[in-house]
């Protein structure tokens, strides 16, 4: 099946720091989607990007699909900004969303 | 307008008895998909609906199952529980199939089998 891989697994900044978090994925995909899980495990979506550029105040995202990966990122972090990130793709081949392992985010004062 | 609505949020359950699971859409979406999500495996699959109409379904036993009524909302059903079945379970609403569309996720129903 599709493999998603999420780099790095763990990062650590300071308050004000800029971050860019990587999603490689192993196949085509029509559908993909970063989202923000809280500290009570809500995932909140950030953005619904099958190609192109997107931006969100302080975040943005790129996904190049012809190379199958996204990237997320995040300036001027500040500790709310904390939680896993994790991206999601569809694939018509798997015919179910599958996530990415994450990247577990800590913002520090 | 009211986002994703999961109940219950927290519940404990012993081993061998069966769970029910609600999840109520944003209202206007038709698209209906449920999640695990557990350390060991990370957020996996389980099914998604539309309209009524179970559209795919992810590589779990039997003993989970679900439905979507009428009105989009959905229940999961887990029988014959085991420890492993410990996870917090997510749903989420799309106005499209989600091989297309937007998830938007509920806070999740946290199930704990002793």
């Amino acid at each position: 099946g599709i493999q998603v891989e999420q780099s790095p697994p763990d990062l650590i900044l300071q308050e004000g720091a800029n971050s860019t978090l990587r999603c490689n994925f192993s196949d085509s995909v029509n559908n993909l989607q970063w989202f923000h899980q809280n500290p009570w495990g809500q995932l909140i979506n950030l953005f619904y990007i099958p190609s192109g550029t997107k931006q969100n105040g302080r975040l943005s995202a790129t996904t190049v699909a012809t190379e199958r990966y996204s990237l997320l990122y995040i300036s001027s972090s500040q500790t709310t900004d904390s939680g896993v990130y994790f991206c999601a793709v569809y694939t018509g081949t798997a015919s179910k969303l599958t996530f990415g392992t994450g990247t577990r985010l800590q913002v520090t004062l | 307008k009211a986002g994703v609505t999961q109940t219950p949020r927290y519940l404990i359950k012993t081993r061998g008895q069966q769970v029910t699971l609600s999840c109520s859409p944003i209202s206007g979406h038709r698209s209906v998909s449920w999640y695990q999500q557990t350390p060991g495996q990370g957020l996996q699959f389980l099914f998604e609906y539309f309209s009524e109409t179970q559209r795919n379904k992810g590589n779990f036993p039997g003993r989970f199952s679900g439905r979507q009524f009428s009105n989009s909302r959905s229940e999961m059903n887990v029988s014959t529980l085991e420890l492993g079945d410990s996870a917090l379970y997510l749903c989420a609403s799309s106005a499209r199939e989600i091989n297309t569309g937007e998830l938007f996720f509920g806070e999740g129903s946290r199930l704990t089998v002793l």
